[in-house]
């Protein structure tokens, strides 16, 4: 069974602080691997797909890297309106599915 | 223009009312999806549209009744729900599903008293 694990489960920083939030997977055939914002009773919002080892992709303050047993989310300088749930999720097999991690709730101190 | 919309914001039934949750894309998306979430969980994935056809049901009870009359829009249709059936509801799409990126709605806060 396809399992994703997000560490920690919670993070406190403070502004400028930076630091990175962990998403281990085990599963069979990775076909993409998508990080999502979410704040308080709002819905996801997309940030960013990595599909193979090695691949990084870069947006305003936040850096993902993936690896073939892990990705990483890199926040660089945060800012409190970076305070949010940040959500890893994972596709594979032939269908359109997304295994959700737990979550990291991260707040960052002014 | 990733904008998904879902309406009413908020929704409060009793366990015998008969009430429907919408979802609108003008991406072009061809797959779209609803999600239960709980409070402090992640998304839970319940219904799959491929093409205005159902894909994918995560054995979901039958007081839910999805529906998708074209490509833009998808329906929730809900039954004689439980109080545990209290939840943010979401909506998704993306291009063709697969392995594609799917773009998330603001939800439906629904409460059954």
């Amino acid at each position: 069974e396809d399992q994703v694990t997000q560490s920690p489960e919670a993070l406190r920083l403070q502004e400028g602080e930076s630091s990175s939030l962990n998403c281990s997977y085990t599963v069979s055939g990775l076909r993409g691997l998508f990080w999502y914002r979410q704040d308080p009773g709002k819905g996801p919002e997309f940030l960013f797909t990595l599909y193979s080892a090695g691949e990084e992709k870069e947006k305003e303050r936040l850096k993902a890297t993936l690896t073939k047993k892990e990705s990483f989310l890199h926040i660089t300088a945060p800012k409190p309106e970076d305070s949010a749930t940040y959500l890893c999720a994972v596709i594979t097999g032939a269908n359109s599915k997304l295994t959700f991690g737990k979550g990291i709730t991260l707040s960052v101190r002014p | 223009d990733t904008e998904v919309t879902q309406t009413p914001k908020h929704l409060v039934m009793g366990m015998t009312n008969k009430k429907s949750l919408k979802c609108e894309q003008h991406m072009g998306h061809r797959a779209m999806y609803w999600y239960k979430q709980k409070a402090k969980k992640p998304p839970e994935l319940m219904f799959v549209y491929s093409y205005e056809k159902l894909s994918i049901n995560e054995s979901v009870p039958s007081r839910f009744s999805p529906e998708c009359p074209n490509s833009s829009l998808l329906n929730l249709h809900l039954h004689a729900l439980q109080p545990e059936d209290s939840a943010l509801y979401l909506c998704a799409s993306s291009q063709e599903g697969g392995d594609n990126e799917q773009y998330f709605g603001p939800g439906t806060r629904l409460t059954v008293t």
